[in-house]
């Protein structure tokens, strides 16, 4: 089935590590994004690329990194994890400006 | 500061209708959509208003009013599995979306 396929579904971290979050889609879509959704909050953009070979900042990007070497995928990166990035991450993607955004299943990230 | 108001929680009985508002203030505007979340799983896409007035999908319709910073998303004939958060996202100058906290709808038999 065509889509974003996000992986891991979940994961327990211990604070320091390193994770990356994997997003791949398959519905050649031009740009991606990464969120993260906290309880009683908005969804709040990280990155985003609106194309191969280009990333943006989003609203909370600190301690986040992203890489878009091809269509497809768009991995996320906590380099050194705290305790305040436990949370929601969904990845998404849409055909462009003004375009509906589809979101993966999302990874339940929780860091002790 | 930009900003994205729904209300909390709302409960509404099967078979009724129900009116979901949202309001916002933010930088520039390229179109408003409206998301359905249900609990544990991922916003599915709803509707998109960029222009005034009504668009209507099925039992969903989505009304927006750019000169006063405001839309609703209204539901017909509820169904038990309309139980979920609906979100309302505002595509500002940049083309980003911003959010709002999302808007949980109980639906009682």
């Amino acid at each position: 089935t065509a889509g974003i396929t996000q992986a891991p579904t979940s994961q327990i971290l211990a604070a320091g590590r390193s994770m990356t979050l994997r997003c791949t889609q398959d519905m050649r879509h031009n740009a991606m994004y990464w969120y993260r959704q906290d309880l009683g909050l908005g969804l709040r953009l990280i990155h985003y690329s609106n194309t191969a070979g280009t990333t943006g900042k989003g609203e909370v990007p600190d301690g986040y990194s992203v890489s878009r070497a091809n269509t497809d995928d768009f991995p996320l990166t906590l380099a050194s994890a705290v305790p305040s990035q436990t949370s929601v991450y969904f990845c998404a993607s849409s055909r462009g400006d003004n375009q509906p955004q589809h979101f993966g299943d999302g990874t339940r990230l929780s860091i002790l | 500061g930009q900003n994205i108001d729904q209300p909390t929680e709302m409960t509404a009985t099967e078979g009724a209708i129900v009116q979901i508002n949202c309001t916002y203030q933010t930088s520039g505007f390229n179109g408003l959509f409206w998301y359905q979340q249900h609990a544990g799983e991922a916003p599915t896409f709803l509707s998109y208003n960029v222009l005034d007035g009504l668009e209507e999908k099925g039992r969903f319709s989505s009304f927006l009013s750019r000169s006063k910073g405001y839309s609703y998303l209204l539901l017909k004939e509820l169904q038990m599995k309309d139980s979920a958060s609906y979100l309302c996202a505002v595509m500002d100058s940049n083309y980003q979306l911003i959010w709002g906290a999302g808007t949980k709808l109980i639906i009682k038999p």
